[in-house]
């Protein structure tokens, strides 16, 4: 079944370790994003991708970084996590060229905690 | 620099109420509108698109593009309408993509 999928769901970690944060989708879309959100508060882009070995930076500054390999797998990586990192990160992907022009299909997002 | 506003974070109706959830925004050159809903423990979704001019689960939004407002509205609110709310926006080449803060929407049975 075509989906979005986020693993993990729930991470909670020690101040400077390297976590990487993981989505992967077989929607067959080219296109895939990170997304940053607090409680509260708006959805932040952090980082997007085209296509493989394609990726930006988007509106937010994030330490982060990411990587497009493959098409159906977009990491998210922080190689030393903060308290200030403490948020839900979510990921999506959209398909150009279709009916569903810039929709933007969500996975279920990864709520992590730094102590 | 604030793309989109939902000036309203939370906002309660009686069951079978007319509801209006608000969204402005701040784009220069011709953007693509969205609503997207969070119903409790789901993923984000897509509700409606300015493109499509349809309504979905009896809501509907007009973009009106002299007071940049994508105003989401149903004549008669259900409880399954309970949700949080996203107004989004997103260039036409969809490489700048914008959410607003959210309203959160209680029907009161």
């Amino acid at each position: 079944e075509a989906d979005i999928y986020q693993t993990p769901r729930y991470l909670v970690i020690g101040t400077g370790k390297k976590i990487t944060l993981e989505c992967s989708q077989t929607m067959g879309h080219d296109k895939m994003y990170w997304y940053q959100q607090d409680p509260g508060m708006e959805l932040h882009l952090i980082h997007y991708s085209y296509g493989v070995n394609s990726t930006e930076k988007g509106d937010l500054s994030s330490e982060s970084t990411v990587s497009r390999i493959r098409t159906e797998h977009f990491p998210l990586t922080l190689e030393s996590a903060r308290p200030s990192h403490t948020s839900q990160y979510l990921c999506a992907s959209s398909q150009t060229g279709t009916s569903s022009y810039n929709e933007q299909f969500f996975g279920p997002g990864t709520r992590l905690t730094v102590l | 620099a604030q793309r989109v506003t939902q000036p309203e974070k939370l906002l309660s109706v009686f069951k079978g109420a007319p509801v209006e959830l608000k969204c402005n925004y701040s784009y220069s050159g011709s953007p693509e509108l969205f609503w997207y809903v969070q119903y409790s423990r789901q993923r984000l979704q897509l509700l409606l698109r300015h493109i499509s001019r349809e309504s979905i689960k009896g809501f509907t939004a007009d973009l009106n593009k002299g007071e940049t407002s994508f105003h989401l509205k149903k004549p008669f609110a259900q409880e399954e309408d309970s949700a949080m709310y996203y107004c989004a926006l997103s260039s036409l080449t969809g490489n700048q993509f914008y959410f607003g803060t959210g309203t959160s929407l209680t029907v009161i049975p």
